[in-house]
């Protein structure tokens, strides 16, 4: 599968624990995204990475939240000190560099849900 | 600031009946315009982009830089179209954001 893989599906944890999910990207991408996705609403921002750099993150991102991509490659989000609240689904994308605006294409992951108990 | 609206959590509509699906966006700039969407189980995909002015499984969208909207069209709906549509304005610069969706209902 060439596509953007995401691990683990499913994480069940304790409040208060830390978790730590992984995205790969296709590979030739050097744009990664991730997201959060509560039921009913669209997926909303987080971060992204244009190759190794974090060029913005959302005022989503609290201190317990941090993500990585050490190499450009794949990335890492984790998030410390879980709350209830962070009971999700969390994606991530990949995409290459446009061009042009219209060339952008975002190919996302199957996700990783979290549920925090 | 940049915001997407999709007015309609839920679109429920008869099988060959018209459908439109609405998203005004207010961005900086001029934006791209690109529609999602995600059928049960699936993963997030792109539907169709405003520039390719393409018709994908049957949807359009007609983006109207006055009135800032860019809606999605269809002139009679199939059960496959079931599935949750995601707007999303898009400049190659910035990061791409979402709109909350509008979950279309296709009954039979």
């Amino acid at each position: 599968d060439t596509g953007v893989s995401q691990d683990p599906r499913h994480k069940i944890t304790k409040r208060g624990q830390n978790v730590t999910f992984r995205c790969d990207p296709i590979s030739e991408h050097n744009r990664l995204y991730w997201y959060r996705q509560t039921l009913g609403q669209g997926p909303e921002f987080l971060t992204y990475f244009q190759n190794e750099a974090q060029l913005e993150k959302s005022r989503l991102l609290s201190d317990r939240f941090s993500a990585e991509r050490p190499k450009g490659s794949f990335s890492t989000l984790e998030i410390q000190r879980t709350e209830q609240g962070d009971s999700a689904m969390y994606l991530c994308a990949s995409s290459s560099i446009p061009a042009r605006d219209f060339d952008t294409e975002a190919f996302f992951g199957q996700g990783t849900r979290l549920t925090v108990v | 600031a940049q915001r997407v609206t999709q007015p309609e959590k839920l679109l429920s509509v008869f099988k060959g009946a018209p459908v439109e699906l609405k998203c005004n966006y207010s961005y900086s700039g001029s934006p791209e315009l690109f529609w999602y969407v995600q059928y049960s189980r699936q993963r997030l995909q792109l539907l169709l982009r405003h520039i390719s002015r393409e018709s994908i499984k049957g949807f359009t969208a007609d983006l109207n830089k006055g009135e800032t909207s860019f809606h999605l069209k269809k002139p009679f709906a199939q059960e496959e179209d079931s599935a949750m549509y995601y707007c999303a304005p898009h400049k190659s610069q910035g990061n791409l954001i979402f709109g909350k969706g509008t979950k279309l209902s296709v009954k039979p």
